[in-house]
């Protein structure tokens, strides 16, 4: 059974502060997504990471992608308020197409002045 | 459209009724999924369609649960004889169906039966 884990699943943090988000995923999978949710609402696509080695950047947010270790990161750089919000890593299940993804259960990270 | 439209966005029902949520995916989007997501997890896969095939219902619950696109387009979500745990959100997404492409989800369905 595909199983993803985010770690942690709450975090409290400063503004201006850095910190990162582990995302571990127990298949091979060169694929994975990071999706960001507000409080009441949808979820928003952040990053898709689509192969071993794989950076993205956007703002203050960077994923990065580990295939071998089976692991993603999430780092924020210098946070601030408006980036509190619940962070949600996918991997596609097993099947190998655009067959639906297995999230994480989330890290719910609040950011604080 | 725009983006991923869902209806209603609030269904309170009685246990023992049947409800149906719609989707209404983006336009050139071939495929379509539904998502089950609980309060404070993330989503987790019901089913999905490509047009109007649906290759893997394998996440449904039970057999109450069942899922239609017959035009490829538009779908529906029923669940026949409501439960109390059937309580959550339905999120719909779509996607152009390729590999490694984003989903787009729609604002969900929030089920509470009573």
């Amino acid at each position: 059974e595909l199983k993803v884990e985010q770690n942690p699943l709450f975090l409290s943090m400063q503004e201006g502060k850095n910190y990162t988000i582990y995302c571990n995923y127990s298949t091979t999978s060169d694929r994975l997504y990071w999706y960001r949710q507000d409080p009441g609402k949808s979820l928003e696509s952040l990053f898709v990471l689509l192969s071993n080695g794989a950076v993205k950047q956007e703002g203050r947010l960077m994923a990065s992608l580990d295939t071998k270790a089976r692991l993603s990161t999430l780092h924020i750089t210098a946070a601030v308020h408006d980036l509190s919000a619940t962070y949600f890593c996918a991997v596609d299940r097993p099947g190998g197409g655009a067959d639906g993804l297995t999230f994480g259960k989330g890290t719910h990270l609040i950011i604080q002045p | 459209g725009a983006g991923v439209s869902q209806s209603p966005r609030y269904k309170v029902t009685k246990r023992g009724q049947d409800v149906t949520l719609r989707c209404d995916p983006i336009s050139s989007h071939a495929t379509l999924y539904w998502y089950q997501q609980a309060l404070g997890q993330g989503p987790e896969f019901l089913t999905y369609f490509n047009y109007e095939a649906q290759p893997d219902k394998s996440g449904l619950p039970s057999d109450r649960f069942s899922a239609e696109r017959p035009e490829g387009s538009i779908s529906t979500l029923t669940i026949q004889r409501t439960e109390q745990r059937d309580s959550a959100m339905y999120r719909c997404a779509s996607s152009s169906g390729l590999a490694g492409e984003t989903q787009y989800f729609g604002p969900g369905t929030r089920l509470l039966v009573l």
